[in-house]
């Protein structure tokens, strides 16, 4: 089945700098994909919304100059998180379809990312 | 805005027992309808989902789901779980018909533990 790969699983940084963390569709073209975050015993929630070739649409509430989202080609969208904060620390979830409306959702595995 | 809440948060159920988790969302209009299943360490699967038609939803592993419009519901049940159903269970909507945007809105989660 569809595979959607996210690199890295696992990272720590520390506060101030910058993190990147990309998302792979390995076996189809992802015209869409979706940043998710996820919080401790919490629900995923939407960050923005990213079409190929174009800019990302950022939910209400999500500073787009602080998460960078690039989807620079129909298999990969990158999620920088710029002056890391330990509030940033959580769970990040990108998410990959092929079409529109009604195409299935990829997932990827996730990223933890720990800001100290 | 659109939002999806989960009843549970954590269930806990012997072997072979009947598994209901409770879903409700807040859209007067149109909706296709998802649980999603996250099992420890692995990525979201999708276990069923509604885009119209018979209420009643069978999905995979043996689950189903019946949408019920007036109570703005989406319940998920098993007659019997298994200890690999132990997982997270999430329920989501997104809008229906034109208006879909693909976006997902997430409930905050279920844990379920099975007991063997």
């Amino acid at each position: 089945g569809a595979v959607v790969s996210q690199h890295p699983s696992w990272v720590i940084c520390k506060s101030g700098t910058s993190v990147k963390i990309e998302c792979r569709s390995l076996d189809f073209q992802a015209t869409t994909m979706f940043w998710y975050r996820q919080f401790p015993k919490q629900s995923l929630m939407l960050m923005a919304t990213s079409n190929e070739g174009s800019k990302a649409t950022y939910e209400q509430g999500v500073e787009k100059d602080k998460f960078l989202i690039n989807h620079a080609s129909l298999t990969l969208s990158t999620l920088t998180v710029t002056s890391a904060h330990p509030e940033d620390s959580s769970f990040y979830i990108c998410s990959a379809r092929s079409g529109r409306g009604l195409s299935p959702l990829h997932f990827g595995n996730g990223t933890r990312l720990t800001v100290t | 805005a659109q939002s999806v809440s989960q009843h549970n948060h954590h269930v806990i159920l012997s072997e072979a027992a009947s598994l209901e988790l409770g879903c409700n969302y807040s859209y007067g209009g149109t909706v296709n309808l998802f649980w999603y299943v996250q099992y420890p360490g692995q990525h979201l699967q999708l276990l069923l989902k509604y885009f119209s038609g018979d209420p009643l939803v069978k999905g995979i592993k043996g689950f189903e789901a019946e949408f019920i419009k007036s109570k703005f519901s989406f319940n998920l049940r098993k007659p019997s779980v298994q200890w690999s159903d132990t997982a997270e269970y999430f329920c989501a909507v997104t809008k229906g018909g034109s208006g879909n945007t693909g976006k997902l809105i997430f409930g905050q989660g279920t844990t379920l533990q099975v007991k063997p």
